[in-house]
This record gives C-alpha cells, structure tokens and sequence, in this order.
C-alpha cells in the first residue's frame, strides 16, 4: 500500500501561471481533503470532498479549485498563482463519518510551491 | 472562531528525559487528535481519543483527553532522538471541520 500520495514534490511558478497538484490514495477512503502550511500557521483547510464527484470549501479556499472526478484521486488548482500561495500543500484522505473514522486523517508527504 | 492553543511553542530536552505538552481551547471539542510531523513530511496520527477522561498510549506516547472537554494532554517518556518534529493537536470544530493547533516542536540535545 502507497498509502497518499502527491505529484509533484516541488514546483516553482510565475505569477499568473496555473498548474494542477495531484493527489492519489490506495485506500479505499471516501473522504478527501486539501491542506496548506505556512510558517507558525498550522495546516489550515481548502477544500474537500466526502465522495467521488463532490467537492466543497474549507477555511481558505479562494484561489483554487478541485475535483474528485474518481474516488481515489483529488485534484487542487491554481488557475492563477500569486505569491501568497507560496506554500507547502498536504493532500489527506479518511473514512467516512459511517464508518465512524472520519476524524483520523492520513497525509501525503507533501507538494512544496513557490510563486515568484 | 474556534482556535487550539498548543504549549508550549518549542521545547528543549535531553535525550532520556520525559515530555509533557498541552493542547486547550475555549470551547467544547469532542474529539481529540494527536499527529507528529517530521521535517519534510507530511503529518502522521498517532493517538484519537473519543470520551471524556480517556488515557491512550502508544508506545511510550500516552494522551489524555481532558475531563472538562476543552484540553488534551500528550505525554513521551524516555525521549529518544527520533521523537524530533512537531506535534500537533486536532479536533473537529462546530462545522465538523478538523482544526489543527499551531504545534509544539521538539528538539531533543545529545
């Protein structure tokens, strides 16, 4: 089991330019989540998605965009990056409420993005 | 909003001693998350409390999910140099949301 994982590790745009973070887990979770960290700010999140083909907002979701066209994949969007999305972005995925999970959440290793 | 206040911000220990560190908030959480993340990494789960009052351990971790519901406490004995990153604490929030405190790093002298 890979468990998350995401593409690509690094990654350094311009301002303006758009790119798509890729997020992948083999285990099966109906949840998935975005994260981004920045420095003495803890992880704070974007969006997520409790199933395949739904998606809604976090706590900062403005600059981006996600789909979770199949239920193991997450994508996150920067249409437009600015410097201030110069961060590192944590994929995360979990079990369903049902299962009665859904709190314990598992993270990818992380895509660190600069903006210049 | 609903915030969790971790302390302390960064600690400084021999190896071999014993760690102590705190997670509060102002409001009720009902469940209670540790996770440690090391440099580079993404952030891993240690211990999920449920209940009240609850004492978990994992190895020589061990947590405790306060008695009046607004605080967890996370535990390392015999620290060894592996234990090195930062912790964090996590709950869901009113809107069912998982908060992440701001973490505590740990740094651990030969």
């Amino acid at each position: 089991n890979a468990g998350v994982t995401q593409t690509p590790k690094f990654r350094v745009l311009k301002t303006g330019q758009s790119m798509t973070l890729l997020c992948a887990q083999d285990m099966n979770h109906e949840y998935m989540y975005w994260y981004r960290q920045d420095p003495g700010m803890g992880l704070r999140l974007i969006h997520y998605s409790v199933g395949e083909g739904t998606t809604a907002k976090g706590e900062v979701p403005d600059g981006y965009n996600v789909s979770r066209l199949k239920k193991q994949n997450f994508l996150l969007g920067l249409e437009s990056a600015a410097p201030s999305q110069t961060s590192v972005y944590f994929c995360a995925s979990s079990y369903s409420r049902l299962a009665g999970r859904a709190y314990e959440q598992y993270f990818g290793p992380g895509t660190r993005l600069t903006v210049t | 909003g609903q915030q969790l206040n971790q302390s302390p911000q960064s600690m400084f220990i021999q190896e071999g001693e014993d760690v102590s560190m705190n997670c509060t908030s102002s409001s009720i959480f009902n469940t209670w998350l540790w996770y440690k993340q090391e440099p580079g990494e993404g952030p891993v789960l240690l211990i999920a409390l449920y209940k009240a009052g609850e004492l978990t351990s994992n190895g020589r971790l061990t947590a405790q999910f306060g008695i009046t519901r607004k605080d967890s406490f996370l535990n390392i004995s015999a620290s060894i140099p592996s234990d090195v990153g930062i912790y964090f604490c996590a709950g869901p929030n009113r809107d069912d949301k998982i908060i992440f405190g701001k973490g505590t790093r740990l740094h651990i002298l030969p």
